[in-house]
């Protein structure tokens, strides 16, 4: 009965460094999707997946963001090189069957310095 | 996507009824209306949703206008805990685009 889960919740990285940021959707759910959002905005809407297939990326803001979920299950955000702009909380989203209601993370807040 | 338009920000009394509107004057035929919330430091979390008909939960009820240009989420009593952020999405496919919302503030 857990939810989706986030790791790290939180995390700082030093400007230039690589990080991983993890989803664990809900068991069984097909759908998964990655936001990101700024302080004080609302969610903006990155990738997403259904089963291993990534089927939208259009919202990644550069080739320096990569997505995974090579098993269909657990996926992971990659960021490399990260820059100051990239500060903020990744959400992770998960559904059971497409258009179902999503069930978010708590998110895990990211701080370049 | 629909356009959404939605108050900025909201004050409701403890214990009493909210309407929270939203006009989304562009949606399709296909789309539904979904809302979601978000509370201080968690992330979004699913209300409701609807096409044609009103539609209620536990959580709320949903009155959907006859031409689909606009409904309104109805929060039946106010608690402190309803203080958050709420998002109404008109979308027809799996992705679902957050606009800005409306900040809803509820005073003891």
């Amino acid at each position: 009965g857990a939810g989706v889960s986030q790791s790290p919740r939180y995390k700082v990285a030093k400007r230039g460094q690589d990080v991983a940021l993890r989803c664990d959707p809900i068991s069984g759910h097909v759908s998964l999707f990655w936001y990101q959002q700024a302080l004080g905005q609302g969610p903006e809407f990155l990738t997403y997946f259904q089963n291993e297939a990534q089927l939208d990326k259009s919202g990644l803001p550069s080739d320096r963001f990569f997505a995974e979920r090579p098993e269909g299950s657990v996926s992971t955000l990659k960021i490399q090189r990260t820059q100051q702009e990239d500060s903020a909380v990744y959400l992770c989203a998960s559904s059971l069957l497409p258009l179902d209601p999503k069930f978010f993370g708590p998110g895990t807040r990211l701080t370049v310095l | 996507d629909a356009k959404t338009t939605q108050p900025n920000s909201m004050e409701s009394n403890e214990e009493e009824p909210v309407h929270l509107p939203c006009n989304h004057s562009t949606i399709s035929g296909t789309d539904y209306i979904h809302w979601y919330r978000q509370l201080p430091s968690q992330g979004p979390e699913y209300v409701i949703h609807g096409l044609t008909s009103n539609v209620n939960n536990r959580m709320a009820s949903l009155a959907i206008a006859e031409d689909r240009k606009s409904s309104t989420l109805i929060l039946h009593r106010a608690t402190l805990r309803d203080a958050a952020v709420y998002y109404c999405i008109p979308n027809r496919d799996d992705k679902i685009i957050f606009g800005k919302g409306t900040r809803l503030h509820i005073l003891p």
